[in-house]
């Protein structure tokens, strides 16, 4: 069945640091792939998303690029802030049987230190 | 805000008893999803309605049941309810139900079983 795995949390910077949170995954077919983030208390908005193979998802100075040779959506960031502290899942949809559903990785908390 | 509202935001009730989780999605939506998130399941993936219809159902138990509404919005209910099924229900509304489709997620309704 399809699955994704992200790297486990939590992930702790300094302000202004560099952002690589990975995410790989296991599927049939050409799913299209998400980053949701989750704030405290919160539900999850949509941050970025790739829907076919060398696409690039951008949002708010996140950036993921779907590669299918690696199977691999890591989400960056070049300059974090403290703002950004939060909870990220990678997710996958999948056509099945005319439907699709989001198949959600595990969710990496990210710390930013001011 | 994403569009998407739940009632109730908490609640408490007791085992064995009966609740109801009510969700509207977006203006336009045809798609409702129900989700589960607790601390050691993650996200998972309940069910599907595509306009008034079930179209895909995840990791749902028995006890639990949903459905969808002429003017589109959506109940699910949680019956002979126990302490395992304490966790956080979102709902996500989408326009149609592809895999290009974004899922936009409402605030989440957070339910304890005493």
């Amino acid at each position: 069945g399809d699955s994704v795995t992200q790297m486990e949390g939590p992930v702790t910077l300094s302000e202004e640091a560099f952002l690589t949170i990975n995410c790989t995954y296991t599927a049939t077919g050409y799913p299209s792939l998400f980053w949701y983030v989750q704030y405290p208390g919160e539900g999850l908005q949509l941050l970025l998303k790739a829907t076919k193979a060398d696409d690039k998802g951008s949002n708010k100075g996140f950036e993921a690029t779907y590669r299918k040779e690696t199977t691999s959506f890591h989400l960056e960031k070049g300059s974090v802030q403290v703002s950004d502290s939060a909870v990220y899942f990678c997710a996958l949809s999948a056509l099945r049987s005319g439907y699709s559903t989001l198949t959600f990785g595990k969710g990496t908390m990210l710390l930013v230190s001011p | 805000d994403s569009g998407v509202t739940q009632t109730p935001k908490h609640l408490i009730t007791a085992t064995g008893q009966r609740v109801t989780l009510r969700c509207s999605p977006r203006s336009g939506d045809l798609s409702v999803y129900w989700y589960q998130q607790s601390l050691d399941q993650g996200l998972q993936f309940l069910i599907h309605y595509y306009n008034g219809e079930e179209r895909a159902k995840g990791n749902i138990l028995e006890r639990f049941s949903a459905q969808q509404f002429p003017d589109l919005h959506s109940e699910l209910n949680l019956s002979s309810l126990e302490l395992g099924d304490s966790a956080l229900y979102f709902c996500a509304s989408s326009v149609a139900q592809g895999r290009t489709d974004t899922q936009y997620f409402g605030p989440g309704t957070r339910l304890t079983v005493l």
